[in-house]
């Protein structure tokens, strides 16, 4: 079974408006990352967020941890057109690699 | 820098037929991974070589054997492979325990017949 699901599975959104997505997972981690992949596309690395950490910023992106609820959270500020992808969260069980994608969110922003 | 290569870009086989799938990395990475993504289903690790000379399974290994030839190579191979193999498959790579983040390949398109 996949380690983290993410919500929502789609998600539809007006350029300049924030996007939101969540990932749950079942196990202790190290970090939890987040891909993003354009239609045919490989995944692209966007953000990494150590278990130790709450929150990261990367540009537009804003990532919260949170450990206890074994969930994270991806915001995008003022989406363009360009953000147009699939989002996956990863994460790897405490001391192993084995780096498991969640099922993603496929958002659409509309010019 | 080519970073993850993988060939063939694309590849129709018949049921029984047998192929590798290649993948190579310029990237003095340790980690190396396959992954295949079908629809809906997100991506699902098949194999992975945390170091060169080790390798382990994943979440659907079965119907699939891997080498890592060496520090740079990566192969997957279906002996004989089925249509639930139709997939998209991807290699992925990453530097070490301190900097975790994958590094993918452009994917291979396999249609099994």
């Amino acid at each position: 079974s996949q380690q983290g699901e993410e919500d929502p599975q789609a998600l539809s959104i007006q350029e300049g408006e924030n996007a939101t997505m969540n990932c749950s997972y079942k196990t202790s981690i190290n970090n939890l990352q987040w891909y993003r992949q354009n239609s045919g596309r490989g995944l692209v690395h966007l953000i990494l967020i150590r278990s130790n950490e709450r929150e990261k910023h990367s540009g537009r992106l804003r990532v919260t941890l949170d450990t206890s609820k074994k969930s994270s959270s991806l915001l995008i500020t003022a989406s363009r057109a360009a953000d147009t992808a699939s989002y996956f969260c990863a994460t790897a069980s405490s001391g192993t690699y084995k780096y498991i994608f969640g099922t993603g969110t496929r958002l659409k922003v509309l010019a | 820098n080519a970073g993850v290569t993988q060939t063939p870009k694309f590849q129709v086989l018949k049921t029984g037929q047998s192929m590798t799938l290649q993948c190579a990395q310029d990237m003095n990475h340790n980690s190396m991974y396959w992954y295949r993504q079908d629809p809906g289903m997100g991506l699902r690790l098949i194999y992975y070589s945390a170091s060169e000379g080790t390798t382990d399974k994943g979440e659907v290994p079965n119907g699939y054997n891997v080498s890592r030839l060496n520090k740079r190579e990566f192969s997957l191979r279906l002996e004989s492979a089925a249509p639930s193999q139709t997939s998209v498959y991807f290699c992925a790579s990453s530097v070490d325990r301190v900097d975790e983040k994958l590094f993918f390949g452009s994917g291979t398109q396999l249609s099994v017949l």
